[in-house]
């Protein structure tokens, strides 16, 4: 059972560049998000999903695509990198069971736009 | 809308002391939970303790415990026996208990705790 994983840990892009931040979760469940986080500003929800095949905006969805095809994955696209994504990016899953609930956080990826 | 507030951006503690974090938050429902996260240098998130706002008793978690004051809307963490381990940077977080399609779960900005030896 390795929890919640992401792809790549750090990655520098050029401004105008695209690419996929990856996100697995091998524990079946149904809800993930992604979060950004800056300094000082604590975590941001960026998208998030109820489960496969439905996905909604959170608080900063500008700039980003989301996409829940099975109920593992769930990848975050930046259609064209601007400096104002540099960040650290948390895809995290949640656990709903009898009342008690449960998020579990991948390790983050660390992402540089010049 | 619900906000989280943590007043103190960074702490200190002598290791083996004690140290409490405060958090208070801004809600009009009744039924949420509230938690507290520790992110270390490697960044990953984990979860420390957690509290179901309709349970009265006060959560616990070996030598972190906190007091939740509903009425003040107050969420406090209390490290007991600080240990060098302890130094991160802590969140609180506020999630609604109502069943919905919003999986949000509100931050505040973090606390940095520097446990000195």
């Amino acid at each position: 059972n390795a929890g919640v994983t992401q792809t790549p840990k750090f990655q520098v892009l050029k401004t105008g560049q695209s690419m996929t931040l990856q996100c697995a979760q091998d524990m079946n469940h149904e809800y993930m998000s992604w979060y950004r986080q800056d300094p000082g500003m604590g975590l941001r929800l960026i998208h998030y999903s109820v489960g496969a095949g439905i996905t909604d905006q959170g608080e900063v969805p500008n700039g980003y695509n989301v996409s829940r095809s099975t109920t593992e994955d769930f990848p975050l696209r930046l259609l064209s990198a601007a400096p104002s994504q540099t960040s650290v990016y948390f895809c995290a899953s949640t656990i709903r069971a009898g009342g008690h609930e449960t998020q579990y956080f991948g390790p983050g990826t660390r992402l540089l736009v010049l | 809308a619900q906000t989280v507030t943590q007043s103190q951006p960074e702490m200190s503690v002598q290791e083996a002391e004690t140290v409490t974090l405060s958090c208070t938050y801004d809600t009009s429902e009744s039924d949420y939970y509230l938690f507290w996260y520790k992110q270390p240098p490697s960044r990953q998130m984990i979860l420390v303790i957690r509290q179901e706002a309709y349970k009265q008793q006060n959560a616990t978690e070996n030598r972190f415990s906190v007091n939740f004051q509903k009425a003040a809307k107050s969420f406090s963490l209390k490290i007991s026996d600080s240990q060098l381990g302890d130094a991160a940077m802590y969140f609180c977080a506020y999630r609604s208990a109502f069943v919905r399609r919003d999986d949000k779960i509100i931050f505040g900005k973090g606390t940095r705790l520097h446990i000195l030896p």
